[in-house]
């Protein structure tokens, strides 16, 4: 399967600031890229769609403006959380793929929002 | 109902014996389903992928498809400890969003 990075692993940060997360693909380029959500004991919840060169569509109850996407080249996407509170705290999970074939995932990035 | 349904479990299985993953689905025109394994901590790993009606062996793992019945398994021959993790059931959609089921935590018992 495609290898797929995440960086950082993990990150502890106080409410209020913003964290960046980079997802990049290592031996492929997709012009479809994902990020989900998981909460402890949760499934992945799909937050956002993003296109290389176009917006994110974003999923319902995902504020667009707190998930700052940005699909920067075709093996380059970053999630930035800004604002950060306790309630965000989370497993942030990207992931590489065409549409109705097989997601590759990134290994994941625990957020912990003190 | 939702999506994507699986039994949470736990699901408790004999070391080399056969373990019995099932998941159910909503949405009647989905055409692509997916197995994946997940450990505690660790983001999701592809097992098996199926896209027709009958059996696909990968190994030690067979994904089973009934699209008229909505329905699909995953088997697990010989299981090892090593096997106990969560997998989880994925559905694309007709809005090609790919839509998971909440896991089935499996457990070996060697």
């Amino acid at each position: 399967g495609a290898v797929v990075s995440q960086h950082p692993s993990w990150v502890i940060c106080k409410s209020g600031t913003s964290v960046k997360i980079e997802c990049r693909s290592l031996d492929f380029q997709a012009t479809t890229m994902f990020w989900y959500r998981q909460f402890p004991k949760q499934s992945l919840m799909l937050m956002a769609t993003s296109n290389e060169g176009s917006k994110a569509t974003y999923e319902q109850g995902v504020e667009k403006d707190k998930f700052l996407i940005n699909h920067a080249s075709l093996t380059l996407s970053t999630l930035t959380v800004t604002s950060a509170h306790p309630e965000d705290s989370s497993f942030y999970i990207c992931s590489f793929g065409a549409v109705y074939n097989e997601q590759f995932f990134g290994p994941g990035t625990r957020l912990t929002v003190l | 109902q939702k999506e994507v349904e699986q039994n949470s479990g736990p699901l408790s299985v004999p070391e080399g014996a056969i373990a019995s993953l099932n998941c159910t689905y909503s949405d009647r025109v989905s055409q692509s389903f997916f197995w994946y394994r997940q450990y505690s901590g660790k983001s999701p790993e592809l097992i098996m992928s199926i896209y027709s009606n009958g059996d696909k062996e990968d190994g030690r793992f067979t994904a089973q498809l009934n699209k008229a019945s909505q329905y699909v398994s995953l088997l697990i021959r010989d299981s090892q400890p090593s096997d106990s993790a969560t997998y989880l059931c994925a559905v694309y959609r007709a809005d090609e969003k790919l839509t998971f089921g909440t896991g089935t935590r499996l457990t070996i018992i060697p």
